[in-house]
């Protein structure tokens, strides 16, 4: 099943800060973060394995509280690139599919 | 390092046609790739697991016969899209598992843009 995350879309001003939330009604082993913008490939952001691990990049820090089988992604101080579609992903099956989660439209005004 | 290249990147054809879209990891083996198609603003669905020297998993609702999956070799696995109608205009992307000696995770090829007229 396809994890939900919130909220659907987002806009903001240049220097404002956003949370995308990622939730799964299944267990959660990993979580990978993604944003892709319109027509290409998505690009990796992070990827969290153990509940309570928190990592940074930059601007944009997640969470993964395994307990509560979710996750977040912080985008502090936002710039115009930040712009996109964002995407969590989880990892499951022998083959280990990665499933990607309804997304988040991110829009960065000036 | 874990490069995808995926060819072509946009391609139109004519109903009833046969595409074939090509993932090759260039400086790493995959034995699983993995598909995806993405309809507009929508998230990137799977549609199948490509397995090396080894039949496809499709996933439910994806019908194999007409999306006919080749893994020959550990660089290179086709998607052949059969008989395409214009409801099998998306966006199709593959996807590799890698891993390196501190982490893992996926490659991502450039994607197709599949417009069928």
């Amino acid at each position: 099943q396809q994890p939900v995350q919130s909220p659907q879309a987002v806009i903001l001003r240049e220097g404002e800060d956003a949370v995308i939330n990622c939730s799964s009604s299944k267990a959660l082993y990993s979580v990978h973060w993604y944003r892709q913008k319109h027509g290409e490939a998505p690009i990796f952001l992070m990827i969290l394995l153990k509940g309570g691990e928190q990592k940074g990049h930059d601007k944009i820090s997640a969470s993964f509280n395994e307990k509560k089988q979710q996750s977040s992604l912080y985008l502090t101080a936002s710039q115009l690139s930040y712009s996109g579609t964002y995407f969590c992903g989880t990892v499951s099956g022998s083959a280990r599919q990665l499933t990607f989660g309804s997304g988040t439209q991110l829009t960065v005004l000036p | 390092g874990a490069v995808v290249s995926q060819h072509p990147s946009r391609v139109i054809c004519k109903s009833g046609t046969s595409v074939k879209i090509e993932c090759r990891s260039l400086d790493f083996q995959a034995t699983t790739m993995f598909w995806y198609r993405q309809f507009p603003k929508q998230s990137l669905m799977l549609m199948a697991t490509s397995n090396e020297g080894s039949k496809a998993t499709y996933e439910q609702g994806v019908e194999k016969d007409k999306f006919l999956i080749n893994h020959a070799s550990l660089t290179l696995s086709t998607l052949t899209v059969t008989s395409a109608h214009p409801e099998d205009s998306s966006f199709y992307i593959c996807s590799a598992r890698f891993q390196g000696s501190l982490n893992y995770g996926y490659t991502f090829g450039s994607g197709t843009r599949l417009t069928v007229v």
